[in-house]
């Protein structure tokens, strides 16, 4: 099976940083997705890592450790629309299936 | 470019009765493509894999003869709640995978279901 984590929800304030973590235990893994989903809607691609490291695109950035089973989305100079749920989803080349974790909804105040 | 629609966006039924969702790839071939369902609140759950041409499998749990599915070309896959009922009302999405493109997958807007 597979267990894939995130915090439920996360506060932060307009401007500021906030990471999200994804810790994840899993077989056959190829990859790392975040998405941003607004409410109601589909979810938008925001990063895929593969390799570990720091991948950085624009105040998004994403980070992987395939041996520690852990990546975090980092989201700088926050905005009000920033606000929305971030799912991290594990990518296995067999059957090219994604498994979500819970998401994290993120609530920006002012 | 790579934009997938679903129709219709939204759609109520009667308990009883069958709805049908269509996915489609509107600018490019999708080999293969997926149907998520997701809960109020809940993250995307995988229910099936529909490949063109071929059967659709579906993931532990989700009945099959329920949800029907049908990928009959490159660009569109469809899937039918047959016999709904309240508990099926969801947020149903789709997504496509980019042909030749392992990891590349397109989601669409989703669909809400009520069944009143």
């Amino acid at each position: 099976g597979q267990n894939i984590d995130q915090p439920t929800e996360m506060t932060a304030t307009e401007g500021a940083i906030v990471q999200i973590n994804c810790t994840y235990q899993t077989s056959g893994f190829n990859g790392l997705f975040w998405y941003q989903q607004h409410a109601g809607e589909a979810p938008t691609f925001l990063s895929y890592n593969v390799l570990d490291g720091l991948e950085e695109k624009g105040r998004f950035s994403s980070f992987l450790s395939r041996s520690k089973g852990y990546s975090y989305l980092l989201l700088k100079e926050l905005q009000m629309k920033d606000s929305a749920s971030y799912l991290c989803a594990v990518f296995k080349a067999a059957g090219n299936k994604l498994t979500f974790g819970g998401g994290t909804r993120v609530l920006v105040k002012p | 470019g790579a934009v997938v629609s679903q129709h219709p966006s939204r759609v109520i039924c009667k308990s009883g009765t069958s709805v049908k969702i269509e996915c489609r790839s509107l600018d490019f071939q999708a080999t293969t493509m997926f149907w998520y369902r997701q809960f109020p609140k809940q993250s995307l759950m995988l229910m099936a894999t529909s490949n063109e041409g071929s059967k659709a499998t579906y993931e532990q749990g989700v009945e099959k003869d329920k949800f029907l599915i049908n990928h009959a070309s490159l660009t569109l896959s469809t899937l039918t709640v047959t016999s709904a009922h309240p508990e099926d009302s969801s947020f149903y999405i789709c997504s496509a995978r980019v042909r030749d493109r392992t990891y590349e997958q397109y989601f669409g807007p989703g669909t809400r279901l009520t069944v009143t």
